[in-house]
């Protein structure tokens, strides 16, 4: 089992220029998650999905768009970069509905925009 | 909105010794976990407690909770070097299906 995985692991763009970044998960996991995470922070919840087909907006989602492909996958689109959308985007998932269930997440995307 | 704010911002101790974190929220709760991350890494979750329990144990670490005082607390006993990490605490808020996470301790176990 891979767990959560996320790419790129890295990546650098130039304001105004859109990336998708790419998540997934092995674990049949029904719900998945989007954060940011700034310098001396903790997380911040850009996006979630509940279920495969839904999908809310957390504490930040200006700038960005979510999909949730399948089951699997969850992919953050940032359509015209900032600055300020420099940070460390991390992935995650859990098993169930219940908000307190274990969440699991990826190694992190680390994103610079020029 | 930050719910839970971790208190200290860094601390520095011996091997063997305990380590001591402190989380602080503001609203009512249905659960409170606590997560480590390493350097460079993602997190990893270590432990929930629920509103309905005060003090819950798993290894090394015991949590407790006192929602009177809307703070819990995080002991890490015998320290190791590898225990070198940033701890958070994340938190419901109720219907919302979201955590809120602290900004975080850095622990630092030196050998």
């Amino acid at each position: 089992n891979a767990g959560v995985t996320q790419t790129p692991k890295f990546q650098v763009l130039k304001t105004g220029q859109s990336m998708t970044l790419q998540c997934a998960q092995d674990m049949n996991h029904n719900s998945m998650y989007w954060y940011r995470q700034d310098p001396g922070m903790g997380l911040r919840l850009i996006y979630y999905s509940a279920s495969e087909g839904t999908t809310d907006k957390g504490e930040v989602p200006n700038g960005y768009n979510v999909s949730r492909l399948n089951k699997r996958e969850f992919s953050l689109r940032l359509e015209s970069a900032a600055p300020s959308q420099t940070s460390v985007y991390f992935c995650a998932s859990s098993g169930g509905l219940a908000i307190d269930d274990e969440q699991f997440f990826g190694p992190g995307t680390r994103l610079t925009v020029l | 909105s930050q719910q839970g704010e971790e208190d200290p911002q860094a601390l520095s101790i011996q091997e063997g010794e305990n380590a001591t974190m402190n989380c602080s929220y503001k609203t009512s709760i249905n659960n409170l976990q606590w997560y480590r991350q390493n350097s460079g890494r993602g997190l990893v979750h270590l432990i929930l407690i629920r509103s309905n329990e005060r003090e819950k144990h798993s290894g090394r670490l015991r949590v407790t909770l006192d929602t009177s005082k809307k703070s819990s607390s995080l002991l890490i006993t015998a320290s190791r070097a590898a225990d070198t990490a940033s701890y958070f605490c994340a938190t419901d808020e109720g219907s919302a299906r979201q955590l809120t996470f602290g900004s975080g301790t850095q622990l630092t176990v030196l050998p």
